[in-house]
């Protein structure tokens, strides 16, 4: 079936630098994508989202992009902390109210 | 202030154990799930219930029960344990219909021994 998979399963950034985090997906016909933060020990906390009837979307210090064309989503974290590392997970609507989520990168922040 | 809680963080058990892990959410949404993640941090969705109805069952083992007595509520009971049921599982919520946040628990860790 159709999937949401990342292409980077570990990202080791020092703090301070900008981090991305990718993340592609199958289904065309998604509308909607979330992108999750996992603390070790901890539950997916929501970050940010975005629909498909837009290509950019900001928050504090972290930013989604979304290239409908290429189908590929990506996670841009400003000015790293330690505090940002975590599992990041991409995830997609896929009917109803379910999500399905990607295979998670692991971002690692050194001071 | 806890949104989505669920009892026990941890267990452990024998095969073969009957177990269940209980969730409650104070959010007033009316779609509660049970999501089970993996070794490899693979979250995959198991069940989704909207006002006690359930909506979605993603072949899981019919040892796999869930109850859902009132719209804040959506316990997992599961028979006869094996050793694959190891895992994390995570209670969620969300408004209904698409495009609606989804709320996790904090998850439950379950090892089967």
């Amino acid at each position: 079936g159709e999937s949401v998979g990342l292409h980077l399963p570990t990202l080791s950034v020092q703090e301070g630098d900008n981090s991305i985090i990718n993340c592609a997906y199958s289904n065309s016909a998604s509308d909607y994508f979330i992108w999750y933060k996992q603390e070790s020990g901890k539950g997916p906390q929501f970050i940010i989202d975005i629909r498909s009837n837009m290509d950019k979307r900001q928050g504090q210090r972290v930013t989604v992009l979304l290239n409908k064309t290429v189908k590929h989503l990506s996670l841009q974290i400003a000015a790293t902390q330690p505090g940002d590392s975590a599992v990041y997970f991409c995830a997609e609507n896929s009917g109803y109210s379910t999500l399905t989520f990607g295979k998670g990168t692991m971002l690692l922040v050194s001071p | 202030d806890t949104a989505v809680s669920q009892t026990p963080k941890y267990l452990v058990t024998q095969m073969g154990n009957d177990k269940s892990i209980k969730c409650e959410q104070n959010l007033g949404h009316d779609t509660m799930y049970w999501y089970k993640q993996d070794s490899k941090k693979f979250l995959k969705i198991m069940f989704s219930y909207n006002n006690k109805e359930l909506i979605i069952n993603e072949t899981v083992p019919n040892r796999f029960s869930p109850k859902s007595p009132d719209k804040a509520h959506l316990n997992l009971h599961i028979n006869s344990l094996e050793l694959g049921d190891s895992a994390v599982y995570f209670c969620a919520s969300s408004r209904t219909g698409p495009g609606n946040t989804i709320y996790f628990g904090e998850g439950s860790w379950l090892t089967v021994v």
